[in-house]
């Protein structure tokens, strides 16, 4: 079956640090990968995507490269914000049929003046 | 406002009450679904709706009880709740066209469940 494994959190950085939040997927057909974001209090919001090999979504700064060799869709930003203290969930949709989006468990994000 | 409204944002009840959440949304999407977020777990998928009917049911207990109007509109009817179903309950939309989606899923903020 499909699942999406994330690195542990929280991840806790200083304003302007570098991001890498790491995600690994498993799927039987040729997924399309997400990332989402929740901030306190609220739902998630669709934050970028990719639907093929090699493509590269991106998105207020934030980018992940679709890597079919490695299976990953690691999320990166090269300089963070207080504002980006969220969770950040990993998410992938089988294409192959189904319309269903399988999450990983999120990884939330402190940034620290 | 991402287009896709949940009420109430905030729910206590007893283990004998009987409550609804309701989910609405005005994208003209055809498709809805509600999910629960428990601590330290990845997003629980629990109904699938397409086009008002229901697809999928996740080995969800009979407590939870799905219900979809029409395609703007779905309800999450709730009855003799456990502690342990205290969650973040997320309703979504999306857009279907033949069996793909057309853009990814459309989540409202959410109602925070306390069960007591």
């Amino acid at each position: 079956g499909n699942s999406v494994t994330q690195m542990e959190g929280p991840v806790t950085l200083s304003e302007e640090a570098f991001l890498t939040i790491n995600c690994t997927y498993t799927a039987t057909g040729y997924p399309s990968l997400f990332w989402y974001v929740q901030y306190p209090g609220e739902g998630l919001q669709l934050l970028l995507k990719a639907t093929k090999a090699d493509d590269k979504g991106s998105n207020k700064g934030f980018e992940a490269t679709y890597r079919k060799e490695t299976t990953s869709f690691h999320l990166e930003k090269g300089s963070v914000q207080v504002s980006d203290s969220a969770v950040y969930f990993c998410a992938l949709m089988d294409t192959g049929g189904g319309n269903k989006l399988t999450f990983g468990t999120g990884t939330q994000l402190k940034v620290e003046l | 406002e991402t287009g896709v409204t949940q009420t109430p944002r905030h729910l206590v009840m007893g283990m004998t009450n009987k409550k609804s959440l309701k989910c609405e949304q005005h994208l003209g999407h055809n498709a809805m679904y509600w999910y629960k977020q428990s601590a330290k777990k990845p997003l629980e998928l629990m109904f699938v709706y397409n086009f008002k009917e229901q697809t999928e049911n996740n080995s969800v207990p009979s407590r939870f009880s799905p219900e979809c109007p029409n395609s703007s509109h779905l309800f999450l009817h709730l009855h003799t709740l456990q502690p342990e179903d205290s969650a973040l309950y997320l309703c979504a939309s999306s857009h279907i066209r033949g069996d793909r989606h057309v853009a990814g899923y459309t989540f409202g903020s959410g109602t925070r469940l306390t069960v007591v």
